[in-house]
């Protein structure tokens, strides 16, 4: 079936650091793959998305690229702030487009 | 634009009572889905709804919980018995049916369930 994975956190950097949470995903159809991020007390937004292979999603300074051969979407920032302190989940889509499955997440933590 | 509300934000019950949960989706958003989030795990989709049809319900633990959706708007999911397994967060998302493959899934901000 599908199948989500993402490392463990949490993840402490300090500002300004380079940050990488990893994903990977069961390799079944061409799934298009997300990640979404929970702040404190709120819901899930979407983060990015990419929906084939190669192609990066990127938005707020994040970026991910859609990696087949490595069966892989990481998340990538250069450089965290504080403000992106928050719980992090890397999912697929089922091969419909009407579902998605979520690994785990990641709780980033960013100190000044 | 409002988003999708949920309500209410905490319950608190003791095991064998009955709880019900209330999701108003994003207007126009003719697909709903309630998931089950686990403390320290993603969400696990537990209904889809496709305007007032549940279209998928395989991970609905149907013994104890079931889902409506009236007039293919609002939707209630409801507990009945609760277990102490069931303390969890329940997200309710929507979408709209538009061009491509995905159409994305707009959340709430979940109701915390607490069983004890």
């Amino acid at each position: 079936g599908n199948s989500v994975t993402q490392m463990e956190g949490p993840v402490t950097l300090s500002e300004e650091a380079f940050l990488t949470i990893n994903c990977t995903y069961t390799a079944t159809g061409y799934p298009s793959l997300f990640w979404y991020v929970q702040y404190p007390g709120e819901g899930l937004q979407l983060l990015l998305k990419a929906t084939k292979a190669d192609d990066k999603g990127s938005n707020k300074g994040f970026e991910a690229t859609y990696r087949k051969e490595t069966t892989s979407f990481h998340l990538e920032k250069g450089s965290v702030q504080v403000s992106d302190s928050a719980v992090y989940f890397c999912a697929r889509e089922n091969n419909a487009g009407n579902m998605l499955t979520f690994g785990g997440g990641t709780r980033l933590m960013v100190k000044p | 634009e409002a988003g999708v509300v949920q309500s209410p934000r905490y319950k608190i019950i003791e095991k064998k009572q009955p709880v019900a949960f209330w999701c108003n989706p994003i207007s126009g958003h003719n697909t709903l889905y309630w998931y089950l989030q686990n403390l320290g795990q993603g969400p696990e989709l537990l209904i889809r709804y496709e305007n007032e049809e549940a279209v998928d319900d395989s991970q609905l633990p149907k013994d104890r919980f079931s889902a409506e959706r009236l007039k293919g708007v609002d939707s209630t999911l409801k507990i009945q018995p609760a277990e102490l397994g069931d303390s969890a967060v329940y997200l309710c998302a929507s979408s709209s049916r538009g061009v491509g493959s995905y159409n994305e899934q707009f959340f709430g901000p979940g109701t915390r369930l607490t069983v004890l």
